[in-house]
């Protein structure tokens, strides 16, 4: 079945540092690739995503590259902010056909905190 | 609404209590899904709704959880005779039509107690 495995945290990074959270999955199909992100208190907020193979998904100055040879969705961001502190979930679906929904999912979350 | 919203957005209830939990999707959007988190157990599917039917309940865990659509908005799900291994923030999400590559977006949730 699919799954998805992200880096094990949580991560703890300065202002202004670079971060990566990386994230491989499974799938049997061509899955669309999402980053969500979790504030403190609050619900799953898109963050960026991918639908095919070499697709570049940005947002808020984070991006993600859709690796289908590394079978990869890793997330980078050049300079973190302490308001970039929370919990980012990698997640896939299955794209079987375009009448179809399909299912989320989820990586195990990894924390991330930023200092000033 | 502009967003996902649940209800109640907490609730604590005695084990072996039935509990209802409502969601009312983003305005327009024809497809709902359930997700349950919890800490063990991370993110987990439940159930996916294309306007009133449910293609896809493969998640729910039990014969106690049930969820209903109606109107092809407001959904309902309830858990029976609840237990504490129930306890977990359920999350409900839409997206404006079915397909792998539309996203999803999330109310806050409910977070359930079971005592």
């Amino acid at each position: 079945g699919d799954s998805v495995t992200q880096m094990e945290g949580p991560v703890t990074l300065s202002e202004e540092a670079f971060l990566t959270i990386n994230c491989t999955y499974t799938a049997t199909g061509y899955p669309s690739l999402f980053w969500y992100v979790q504030y403190p208190g609050e619900g799953l907020q898109l963050l960026l995503k991918a639908t095919k193979a070499d697709d570049k998904g940005s947002n808020k100055g984070f991006e993600a590259t859709y690796r289908k040879e590394t079978t990869s969705f890793h997330l980078e961001k050049g300079s973190v902010q302490v308001s970039d502190s929370a919990v980012y979930f990698c997640a896939l679906s299955e794209v079987w056909e375009e009448t179809s929904g399909s299912r989320l999912t989820f990586g195990e979350g990894t924390q991330l905190t930023v200092n000033p | 609404g502009a967003g996902v919203s649940q209800s109640p957005s907490n609730k604590v209830t005695e084990k072996g209590k039935d509990v209802e939990l409502r969601c009312d999707p983003i305005s327009g959007h024809t497809a709902l899904y359930w997700y349950r988190q919890s800490l063990g157990q991370g993110l987990e599917f439940l159930i996916y709704f294309q306007g009133n039917s449910a293609p896809d309940k493969s998640g729910l865990p039990s014969d106690r959880f049930s969820a209903e659509r109606t109107g092809g908005s407001v959904s309902t799900l309830t858990i029976q005779r609840t237990q504490q291994e129930d306890s977990a923030v359920y999350l409900c999400a839409s997206s404006s039509r079915p397909g792998g590559n539309q996203p999803q977006h999330f109310g806050d949730g409910t977070r359930l107690s079971i005592l």
